[in-house]
């Protein structure tokens, strides 16, 4: 089954305490993103990655690191988790540039106390 | 700066109803217009997606009205059901860079029997 999985799907935490979030995707996908959704603001892509070794910025990226190691691994990194960062993050994966390819993983809640 | 502004924020139809969801965005270079379907729960799902060169497309009950001049799209629903409950998020996103959307605020349906 075709399919972009994420873990951990909920996550509580504290302020300061580094964090990962995965998402790996299983149909050989170039192109993964990364989004935070949150009420009033829609999704909000925070990094994106066109291929292995290659990323780039959204438009919300500060405080966030990803890498792109392997093509089907994406992972979100929190360095030091902020209160502001308290969101549902979802992670996506496409063929190509298109987004008539993507799919959409099935979300992170993180809360950050 | 939000360059996809979506209306209403919530809406409320009868079963069998037409829902009309609208989208106004800023940036002229914008040319895919993709609408998302979101379920509780789940992560957005692509629903329909159209470009500047038509003004109009359609894919069973849902279609998609574009107007270049006004700068706005809109998705309609036809023959609402209860099972259209969701929330429906419009983005825009250039087709040279497509895999960077802006997304919309959402639009939180509810359709009663």
């Amino acid at each position: 089954e075709a399919q972009v999985t994420q873990n951990p799907r909920y996550l509580i935490t504290v302020t300061g305490k580094k964090l990962t979030v995965t998402c790996s995707q299983n149909m050989n996908h170039e192109y993964m993103s990364w989004y935070r959704q949150d009420p009033g603001l829609g999704l909000r892509q925070i990094y994106y990655s066109m291929n292995v070794e290659v990323t780039d910025k959204g438009d919300v990226p500060e405080g966030y690191k990803v890498s792109r190691k392997e093509k089907r691994n994406f992972p979100l990194i929190l360095e030091s988790p902020s209160p502001n960062q308290t969101s549902l993050y979802f992670c996506a994966s496409s063929l190509n540039s298109l987004p008539d390819t993507q799919y959409f993983g099935p979300g992170t809640r993180l809360t950050v106390l | 700066q939000q360059q996809v502004k979506q209306s209403p924020q919530s809406l409320i139809v009868q079963k069998g109803g037409i829902s009309i969801i609208n989208c106004a965005y800023e940036n002229t270079a914008f040319d895919y217009f993709p609408w998302y379907q979101q379920f509780p729960g789940k992560g957005p799902a692509l629903l329909i997606a159209i470009r500047p060169d038509v003004s109009e497309k359609k894919e069973g009950r849902f279609t998609i009205s574009f107007n270049k001049s006004a700068k706005q799209f809109s998705l309609h629903i036809m023959d609402s059901q209860p099972g259209d409950s969701a929330t429906y998020f419009c983005a825009a996103s250039r087709m040279d860079s497509s895999y960077k959307l802006i997304f919309g605020s959402g639009t939180r349906l509810l359709v009663r029997p």
